[in-house]
């Protein structure tokens, strides 16, 4: 079983430029998550998408974060314009639920990450 | 929210030491993983253990939910157990709807 994808996996960036990453989750999971991981510290959730509707963006910077699931598979995360703050690894995850509905149904799945560096 | 409080912060073993390694929460729990975060960052799955006691290979870990710990056991331990190793729960009464929250991680050093 595949996990879960994302790219890039490396990215450079001067302030205030625009990236993109995307996140393709396992098959059959509809619940996905965006976490930021600065360094030294555990990954902090920014936004949870259940199919396509957001469920939990409380910590996402909105000024110039964003995210969609448009049709409830793949994810794209947005920075715009990016600040030397923003530089972090970039982590995809996925459940089959957000909720434990069932044994290990909302065990998430990490991808390999996007690891972010603004100049 | 929750809190999630691991320890010890750092460890160095030799081979073949065993160790355990402890995640205290504040409240109660639906969903609890340990995770090992390799040298490229990945985050690889260990247990899923709200509660209860799992084994898989040298490793093992136990969660009491209702005293809001859980416990993960590294017998004859490998240089290539070396990394960073994370707790992560999951509110049960919480309005974060599945949301991890994430200890700070213990770094474990296995030296040959």
């Amino acid at each position: 079983e595949a996990g879960v994808a994302q790219s890039p996996r490396y990215k450079i960036i001067e302030k205030r430029q625009s990236v993109a990453f995307w996140c393709n989750p396992i098959s059959g999971h509809a619940t996905l998550y965006w976490y930021q991981q600065i360094l030294g510290q555990g990954p902090k959730l920014l936004i949870q998408f259940q199919n396509n509707g957001v469920v939990d963006d409380s910590q996402l910077p909105k000024d110039r974060f964003s995210a969609e699931r448009l049709k409830g598979v793949d994810s794209t995360l947005k920075i715009q314009p990016a600040k030397l703050e923003d530089s972090a690894v970039y982590l995809c995850a996925s459940s089959l639920t957000g909720t434990s509905s069932g044994e290990g149904s909302n065990e998430q799945f990490f991808g390999p990450g996007t690891r972010l560096t603004v100049l | 929210g929750i809190q999630v409080e691991q320890s010890p912060p750092d460890l160095i073993l030799q081979e073949g030491a065993n160790s355990t390694l402890r995640c205290n929460f504040s409240d109660s729990v639906n969903n609890l993983q340990w995770f090992h975060q390799n040298p490229w960052g990945q985050l690889i799955n260990l247990f899923y253990i709200p509660s209860g006691t799992k084994q898989n290979g040298r490793l093992s870990a136990t969660t009491v939910a209702t005293e809001r710990y859980s416990l993960l056991y590294i017998s004859s331990s490998q240089t290539t157990d070396s990394g960073v190793y994370f707790c992560a729960v999951s509110n049960a009464g919480g309005t974060s709807y599945g949301k991890l929250t994430f200890g700070q991680g213990t770094i474990l050093t296995v030296h040959p």
